[in-house]
């Protein structure tokens, strides 16, 4: 399986520009997530979805925005490119995020993206 | 605010030396994990703890969860470099939004 695959893995934005990050997963998990990671930092969520069709906002959404139209793919957009969104992003997936559970969630491998 | 602190941001040892490495917060956890990333790839699932006062042992590492289910450590014993990457500690609070938290991450170094 491939698993979770992002693209591109790296990027350079001038300010102002749009771009959108792909994310594609093979596994049929219902749960998909965006998390950037600044350096030093941990990953902090973005967005995420429970199924094709709903999104919601995570810690960090502003200046972002995502679609779920089908299950297998949850692209993030940057409308308007801030230095602030120089980063590593990372698309991950799960089966479910019962609380109880400790779903294990499977990340990509990373998009290095530069504004500026 | 960072839900989840983890310390030491860094540590350096040498090749067969212990350490430990603390994951800490004022919220309640239903779960905690611990992720292992190296450069230039996602974090890669090492363990997960739903009890409190739960231990579990993988090879040389060993993971507990705190009674109150609000902290975790991370022990290696006799470490090596390939043991060598950032580790990451994420939980899901009992409250709240129902998402994974992730730890500000311990870098370790182990010089051969």
């Amino acid at each position: 399986n491939a698993g979770v695959t992002q693209t591109p893995k790296f990027r350079i934005l001038k300010i102002g520009q749009s771009m959108t990050l792909q994310c594609t997963q093979d596994m049929n998990h219902n749960y998909m997530y965006w998390y950037r990671q600044d350096p030093g930092m941990g990953l902090k969520l973005i967005y995420y979805s429970v199924g094709a069709g709903i999104t919601d906002k995570g810690e960090v959404p502003n200046g972002y925005n995502v679609s779920r139209s089908t299950t297998e793919d949850f692209p993030l957009r940057l409308e308007l490119a801030a230095p602030s969104q120089t980063s590593v992003y990372f698309c991950a997936s799960s089966y479910s995020s019962r609380r109880s559970s400790g779903n294990t969630i499977y990340f990509g491998e990373g998009s290095w993206l530069t504004v500026v | 605010t960072q839900l989840l602190e983890q310390s030491p941001q860094f540590l350096s040892i040498q090749e067969g030396e212990n350490l430990t490495v603390y994951c800490n917060s004022s919220s309640v956890f239903s779960s905690l994990q611990w992720y292992r990333q190296e450069p230039g790839e996602g974090p890669v699932l090492l363990v997960t703890v739903v009890t409190g006062g739960e231990v579990k042992k993988l090879k040389r590492l060993t993971f507990q969860f705190g009674d109150a289910r609000k902290d975790s450590s991370l022990h290696i014993t006799a470490a090596q470099p390939g043991d060598t990457g950032l580790y990451l500690c994420a939980g899901v609070p009992q409250t709240g939004a129902n998402n994974l938290f992730f730890g500000t991450g311990t870098r370790l170094t182990v010089i051969p």
